[in-house]
């Protein structure tokens, strides 16, 4: 099994532009969520959904969409890239709401210029 | 302020034990995690514990939980190269369970 599969791994915007990350897991997942993680900072939730046709914001919601149309698939959009928004996301799903175990993607790295 | 705090670094000699310490806000956390993240990758989670349990052992790695003073430790003993890592401590609160983060210890092993 693949596990939890992010594209893609390294990305440069320029400020004003947009882009989506990918998220699948083949583990038929019931939960799955994004994070991005900043140096010096924990982890911070930016959106999360327990199961296809639901999302709800996190701690971090501004500036990113996300849907869940299939059980295996979780795209992070960003709107209008910023400077701000410079960070390594990680996608990581479990098998149900609820629990801590939490399974990781290897994380996207982007740069806003 | 972050509600689970770390240290950010401690440096062990390969063969000693490692401490690493986490302090937490919320005593009506259900479970509290460790999670390990090496260089380039994602997180792997390496163990949790309840927050009716006093101790956990796992092979190499002790969870020591103190709930008065709300202080988790994960201990790790003959520390090896291979335990460089970062490592983070979560608690899971909220009607939701989200976690929430420490911002996490880098493990330095010296030779």
């Amino acid at each position: 099994n693949a596990g939890v599969t992010q594209t893609p791994k390294f990305q440069v915007l320029k400020t004003g532009q947009s882009m989506t990350l990918q998220c699948a897991q083949d583990m038929n997942h019931e939960y799955m969520s994004w994070y991005r993680q900043d140096p010096g900072m924990g982890l911070r939730l930016i959106h999360y959904s327990v199961g296809a046709g639901i999302t709800d914001q996190g701690e971090v919601p501004n500036g990113y969409n996300v849907s869940r149309s299939t059980t295996e698939d979780f795209p992070l959009r960003l709107l209008s890239a910023a400077p701000s928004q410079t960070s390594v996301y990680f996608c990581a799903s479990s098998y149900r709401t609820g629990t801590g175990e939490l399974f990781f993607g290897e994380g996207s790295r982007l740069t806003v210029l | 302020g972050e509600d689970v705090e770390q240290s950010l670094f401690l440096s062990v000699r390969e063969g000693d034990s490692s401490v690493i310490n986490c302090t937490y806000t919320d005593s009506s956390s259900t479970y509290l995690y460790w999670y390990k993240q090496e260089p380039g990758a994602g997180l792997q989670l390496l163990t949790y514990i309840f927050s009716n349990m006093d101790m956990k052992q796992d092979q190499r790695l002790t969870v020591l939980l103190n709930k008065k003073d709300k202080h988790l430790s994960l201990r790790i003993a003959d520390t090896q190269t291979g335990d460089s890592a970062i490592y983070f401590c979560a608690e899971s609160k909220g009607s939701n369970y989200q976690l929430i983060w420490g911002a996490g210890t880098k493990l330095i092993i010296k030779p």
